[in-house]
């Protein structure tokens, strides 16, 4: 089946750009969604369809997806930014995917 | 605004049966696909099922395969899953969420999500 890499933790300074991203076998034929999730919270759509935004998410957070590795991007890190964010997509033969998850740290 | 309230969770033994309920609300349920995923104490999201807005098409994740079924009910605007054969590992918080967007066929991503119910399995 496949499988989405994803960095275990990223870190990164307030007012500053995080870059989490999500590796694949040509991840950049696919859509690829992301998802932030807070603590005691359940989770959040911010990216779909590789670089679409739901409404009311901030323009801070984009994406990107191309060759074997999707990222999303957010612009000046704000201390309530500080979540697990996923990634998923759906393939024909797995179906819905998620990655492992990345920690980001507001520093 | 869009509300999703699941119920049914709680603790239950290995090998029994439970079904989870998601009450829909602020939206017109009958046009949008729902998934169910889960979440283990501590671990990542593992998406579980998902059924289209009319009931015709239904996808499991090869862990529940022929032990979840995922449900509807328009009428209702209620989603289900029935979870038979339970096994320790089904342990998790089991999110129902809707598609982005009307009448996809399986292939939308969620974006609203429930708060989740607990299903703790357990001798």
């Amino acid at each position: 089946s496949y499988v989405l890499t994803q960095p275990p933790s990223v870190s990164v300074a307030p007012g500053q750009t995080a870059r989490i991203t999500c590796g694949g076998n040509n991840i950049g034929s696919k859509n690829v969604h992301w998802y932030q999730q807070k603590s005691g919270q359940a989770p959040v759509l911010v990216v779909y369809d590789n670089s679409d935004r739901p409404s009311g998410i901030p323009e801070r957070f984009s994406g990107a997806n191309s060759g074997n590795t999707a990222t999303l991007t957010i612009s000046r890190v704000e201390a309530g930014d500080e979540a697990d964010y996923y990634c998923q997509m759906w393939d024909r033969s797995s179906d819905w995917v998620f990655g492992g998850g990345t920690k980001l740290t507001v520093l | 605004q869009v509300q999703l309230v699941e119920s049914g969770g709680g603790v239950v033994q290995p090998g029994r049966s439970l079904r989870l309920s998601c009450s829909a609300s602020g939206f017109t349920f009958r046009s949008y696909g729902m998934h169910w995923v889960r979440q283990a104490p501590g671990k990542g999201l593992e998406w579980v099922a998902v059924i289209t807005y009319d009931g015709s098409k239904k996808y499991y994740g090869d862990s529940v395969e022929g032990r979840f079924t995922i449900s509807r009910d328009n009428s209702k605007n209620t989603l289900y899953m029935q979870m038979n054969s339970l096994r320790a590992e089904d342990t998790a918080v089991y999110y129902c969420a809707k598609d982005v967007a009307k009448n996809c066929a399986g292939d939308c991503p969620p974006d609203y999500w429930g708060q989740g119910t607990l299903v703790t399995v357990s001798p």
